[in-house]
């Protein structure tokens, strides 16, 4: 069974400045999909980023980035130049199958604070 | 832009009522799936469809959850006999067969007194 971990239930961060989210997982598979999604208070969760296991080059979308380290399985994301709009709940998620969007398991969240 | 839409937002409800919740995925996405997200923590999957097949169920849809998707389009996810632990917020979200994410919905928020 797959499970997701994130272990910073809160996060704050300076607007302008970088903040890094952490994630480890667990599964016994080799095929993969990792996931981080933001949710906005009262809004939809929408997806951040993307990473697919078998890729070694980590997943960049703006000021958005990751961290992969399948090893280790670890699973972080770095946002950059953080912004005001960045504020939201962060939920790491994986899922095993390879059309990516199937049966997401998601971490717990963490809560992210941009300080302006 | 139609998103995926959930309606009700909020439902308050006593303690043994039923409720139904109504989904309706992005147009031409042909999987529908169901969460229920409790306070503070991540989303749970709950059940998926393909077109109008329920393809699985998560062993946290007690015999008191039903979910439909009559004709492959809307999706609706019943509760009777409502309990307080049932308060919630149910997510609906749906993917297409060429698209990599899925596109959740606001949520249906269940308040069970």
């Amino acid at each position: 069974a797959q499970t997701v971990t994130q272990s910073q239930p809160e996060m704050s961060v300076q607007e302008a400045e970088t903040v890094t989210l952490s994630c480890t997982y667990d599964t016994s598979e080799s095929d993969y999909y990792l996931f981080w999604y933001k949710q906005p208070p009262s809004r939809q969760m929408i997806l951040v980023i993307r990473q697919e296991a078998y890729k070694q080059q980590n997943a960049t979308e703006n000021r958005f980035s990751v961290n992969f380290q399948k090893a280790a399985k670890s699973f972080s994301l770095k946002i950059s130049d953080s912004q005001l709009g960045d504020a939201a709940m962060y939920f790491c998620a994986s899922t095993l199958l390879p059309n990516s969007a199937q049966k997401l398991v998601f971490g717990q969240g963490t809560r992210l604070t941009i300080n302006p | 832009d139609t998103g995926v839409s959930q309606d009700p937002r909020h439902k308050i409800t006593k303690r043994g009522q039923n409720v139904t919740f109504r989904c309706d995925p992005i147009s031409e996405h042909n999987r529908l799936y169901w969460y229920r997200q409790t306070l503070g923590q991540g989303p749970e999957f709950l059940t998926y469809f393909q077109n109008e097949a329920q393809l699985e169920k998560s062993r946290l849809l007690s015999d008191r959850f039903s979910a439909e998707r009559p004709k492959g389009s809307f999706s609706t996810l019943e509760i009777q006999r409502t309990e307080q632990g049932d308060s919630a917020m149910y997510l609906c979200a749906s993917t297409g067969p060429s698209t990599g994410e899925l596109f959740f919905g606001e949520g249906s928020r269940l308040t069970v007194l």
